[in-house]
């Protein structure tokens, strides 16, 4: 299975800054990558997918880059409601896999 | 609008099997296959497996391929998972998503049912 890696663990941050969040794949897995948002009492969210093509209703200030086996989710000027924890997930072969997640705290 | 309304908490007893729901709407059932994922307590997520509605056909990750069967009702929009042979090691939250914008993508998640392993 692939295993990915995301970095950091924590990460804390005020509204309007722009913060990076890092996944590491064990094996390359082309620009298959997505990134999802999970915070309590709401349904999780894909935000973007393919490495950086951003799902329908995505604000922009989100976005992704990278290839092979690094990967980077960027949120510009944080909104309040950006706070939570955030995953990566491989689509490019089976089992789809997921990073530890990251948590994204108000500073 | 797409909505995925999944059961309530369950508690089994270890050996036990339990079974929970997610009862889909907003869209055509069938156009769209059912994964499942699993994150157990302070943990990340791991997916078990998709069942295609229309055809019931079903893939799943080699650890749950004795643990989960996936099932689906296309007369009332449900997707199910059956989870067998109980331990603690089953004391989780379970997530039902929609696949989409392609099969190995998570568009569409349900509010998640907590399952707790307990004699």
């Amino acid at each position: 299975d692939v295993q990915m890696t995301q970095s950091p663990y924590n990460l804390a941050a005020s509204p309007g800054e722009s913060v990076s969040i890092n996944c590491k794949a064990s094996k390359s897995i082309s620009k298959y990558l997505a990134w999802y948002q999970q915070k309590p009492g709401k349904a999780n969210k894909l935000l973007i997918y393919d490495g950086s093509t951003l799902q329908s209703g995505i604000p922009s200030r989100f976005s992704g880059s990278g290839s092979g086996t690094d990967f980077t989710l960027t949120i510009r000027s944080l909104e309040p409601e950006d706070f939570g924890l955030y995953y990566c997930q491989q689509h490019n072969e089976y089992p789809w896999t997921f990073g530890g997640g990251t948590k994204l705290e108000l500073k | 609008e797409v909505q995925l309304q999944q059961s309530g908490p369950e508690v089994g007893r270890p050996g036990s099997s339990v079974k929970i729901s997610c009862k889909a709407s907003g869209y055509t059932f069938t156009d769209y296959v059912m994964n499942w994922v699993k994150q157990s307590p302070g943990q990340g997520l791991e997916w078990i497996g998709w069942i295609d509605p229309e055809y019931g056909s079903t893939d799943y990750a080699e650890k749950f391929k004795k643990k989960a069967t996936l099932t689906a009702d296309t007369s009332s929009n449900t997707a199910y998972i059956q989870l067998s042979s109980l331990t603690s090691e089953d004391t989780a939250t379970y997530f039902c998503a929609r696949g989409g914008p392609n099969t190995s993508l998570f568009a569409y998640w349900g509010q998640g049912t907590l399952v707790t392993v307990s004699s």
